[in-house]
């Protein structure tokens, strides 16, 4: 089955900095999604990526669907205590309809 | 808050118990999916429901049996569970159970099987 790889699997950084993640696939996707779960919550969507190249932002959040269909990025830049969480990536691919997730990015700010 | 709610938020069973999780969303929607989450695993998609037909189901074992009596609510019964079954059990929603449709979680239950 369709396979995402995403990493970091973990990151600890400094409040202000900016931080980068990736997920990338065994094959090509239609769809990418990103979401973030805080603790104790279920996931809650981000951004939504549909075609090849396409950059969205969201407030301080940038994704970007990979030119090669098998990648997506997301950008959080001048991070803050509250983006901590669990990011994960979700993409659609043409084996099937459902959705493939990853195995999430935990980001821990330090104040 | 997302428009889908689950209850409980918590349980906690013994193996010989019967339970059941209760989804609802409140978007219109009309696919409801059910996930389980382990610690360090990434989502596994369980079933699927889509105009409340029964759509997907991942190879799931027996003891778990969902129900969606309407496209507003999704019940999740369990009997005779694993300690390892315990996860976090997350209910989505969609408008359409294909093409990459947005999904949107509730809560989660967070269930432990002793």
């Amino acid at each position: 089955g369709q396979q995402l790889n995403q990493s970091p699997q973990s990151m600890f950084i400094q409040e202000g900095e900016d931080v980068s993640m990736n997920c990338t696939s065994s094959s090509i996707f239609n769809t990418w999604l990103w979401y973030k779960q805080d603790p104790g919550e279920g996931p809650v969507l981000l951004i939504a990526l549909y075609k090849a190249g396409e950059l969205t932002s969201n407030g301080r959040l940038t994704a970007q669907f990979g030119i090669t269909r098998k990648d997506s990025f997301l950008n959080i830049s001048a991070s803050i205590p509250s983006d901590v969480g669990i990011y994960f990536c979700a993409g659609r691919g043409n084996a099937g309809n459902m959705l493939t997730f990853g195995g999430g990015t935990r980001l821990m700010v330090k104040p | 808050e997302t428009g889908v709610t689950q209850t409980p938020r918590h349980l906690v069973m013994g193996m010989t118990n019967k339970k059941s999780l209760k989804c609802e969303q409140h978007l219109g929607h009309n696919a409801m999916y059910w996930y389980k989450q382990s610690a360090k695993k990434p989502l596994e998609l369980m079933f699927v429901y889509s105009l409340e037909e029964r759509v997907e189901n991942n190879s799931v074992p027996s003891r778990f049996s969902p129900e969606c009596p309407n496209s507003s609510h999704l019940f999740l019964h369990l009997h005779t569970l694993q300690p390892e079954d315990s996860a976090l059990y997350l209910c989505a929603s969609s408008q359409g159970s294909g093409g990459g449709n947005e999904q949107f979680f509730g809560p989660g239950t967070r269930l432990t099987v002793l």
